[in-house]
Parts: C-alpha cells; sequence; structure tokens
C-alpha cells in the first residue's frame, strides 16, 4: 500500500486552473502536516505550500502565493492544491509529502504528477 | 537561485567519505532544524536526515548528519555505487520551507 498517491496532473493552458489531489492511506492523515513540492525535470526541488494538521495554518511560497491553494479533508485521507493563473513556469512534477512535525521533515514524498502548462 | 547554498557536485571513490555542505542563514538553519534528502533517478525524493542529525528507521549509519550556526552537513561514508544521486538539504525559514539548489554524487 502506498502512503501517498498524486493525481490530476495534465496539460493546461496558460491562466487557466488545475486541482492537484493527494489521496492518503494507512496512516493517521490528521496526524501529519503535509506538503507540496515541485521539481522541473532536471533541476531542483522547490517547495510550494504547506498546511497544519487540522487545515488552520498554511503557508505558501512567494511565487503561488494568491495563485494557489492548499487544502485538505481529514475525513476523505485527501490533500488538495488549487491552481489558478497558472503559468508556463508553473510547470513541473508536483510532489505531495508529510511531515510529522511541521518543520519540513517529509517523511515520505508521493511518485508525483506531472503539470505542463502550455498553449 | 536556492535560499540554501550546496556544491552542485561532489565525487569520490567506492568505500571514501563525502561531505556535502549546506549554507543558510539565521533565518533557516541558524534557527531551525535541518533535513537530508536523497533522490535517485526518475524517483521521489527520500528522508535521510532529519532534527539536523537524526536517521530515519532503515537508513544506513553511513549517513550522518551535523550543523553548526547557520551551516549544515551531510556526511556519507563507505560509498557505494548505489549512493549515486542528488541530494538536498532542507529548512524551514521563517514563514515558508526552502531547499538547498541539490548536490550530484558521483561514485567514481
Amino acid at each position: 500500500q502506498v502512503p501517498l498517491v498524486e493525481s490530476g496532473g495534465g496539460v493546461v493552458q496558460p491562466g487557466r486552473s488545475l486541482r492537484l489531489s493527494c489521496a492518503a492511506s494507512g496512516f493517521t492523515f490528521s496526524h501529519y502536516g503535509m506538503h507540496w513540492v515541485r521539481q522541473v525535470p532536471g533541476k531542483g526541488l522547490e517547495w510550494v505550500a504547506m498546511i497544519g494538521y487540522d487545515g488552520s495554518n498554511r503557508f505558501y511560497a512567494d511565487f503561488v502565493r494568491g495563485r494557489f491553494i492548499i487544502s485538505r479533508d481529514n475525513s476523505k485521507n485527501t490533500l488538495y492544491l488549487q491552481m489558478n493563473s497558472l503559468r508556463v513556469e508553473d510547470t513541473a512534477i508536483y510532489y505531495c509529502a508529510r511531515d510529522p512535525s511541521l518543520r519540513v521533515t517529509l517523511d515520505y514524498c508521493g511518485q508525483g504528477t506531472l503539470v505542463t502548462v502550455s498553449s | 537561485q536556492s535560499v540554501l547554498t550546496q556544491p552542485p557536485s561532489v565525487s569520490a571513490a567506492p568505500g571514501q567519505k563525502v561531505t556535502i555542505s549546506c549554507s543558510g542563514s539565521s533565518s533557516n538553519i541558524g534557527n531551525n532544524y535541518v533535513s537530508w534528502y536523497q533522490q535517485l533517478p526518475g524517483t521521489a525524493p527520500k528522508l535521510l536526515i532529519y532534527d539536523n542529525d537524526k536517521r530515519p528507521s532503515g537508513i544506513p549509519d553511513r549517513f550522518s548528519g551535523s550543523k553548526s550556526g547557520t551551516s549544515a552537513t551531510l556526511d556519507i561514508t563507505g560509498l557505494q555505487t548505489g549512493d549515486e544521486a542528488d541530494y538536498y538539504c532542507g529548512a524551514w525559514d521563517s514563514t515558508r520551507g526552502v531547499f538547498g539548489g541539490g548536490t550530484k554524487l558521483t561514485v567514481l
């Protein structure tokens, strides 16, 4: 059983929206903070956003603040990333990751979902 | 430009030791814990070290971490060809997460 499975990636035009999901299983989802991290193929890791255990605390990278929204549904064991006003430079593999301590201790990352923003 | 600074590449022979550095500032490494990740080609990042110097279960003691001031270090001893990968440091920085640019380890 894979703890985290992302979905929702695909090809989208600049300016459009996309919602990513991350399904969690095999652990108590509400006991973990959750992150989205992205990576342009061949480049380094880039932190995108984090949400606290119950969703009351949310933090964003400057380059997505105001465009992306991180959320979670603990009843469905699912993490989301609503991506609006997408830009070509948002093209990347998006990983969800769990964090037991809310200090960038990503003890498990999903396999990622590819988002391509292109006209 | 990454907030945390790592050397782009390091190399060493099998069996040898390699050190990867990660330099930051008081807003990140200086006042927060550091984590380290290994990313093999085509795979997701894997946690190697957390809270500066702790290893998750299953990580060999060949991997060790330390922190001093605004810098952190990952040491890998007894290098194996399977250690060839990209390595990243990470930390919290005020209101955001940050990573280093990554270091490519080549085992000669």
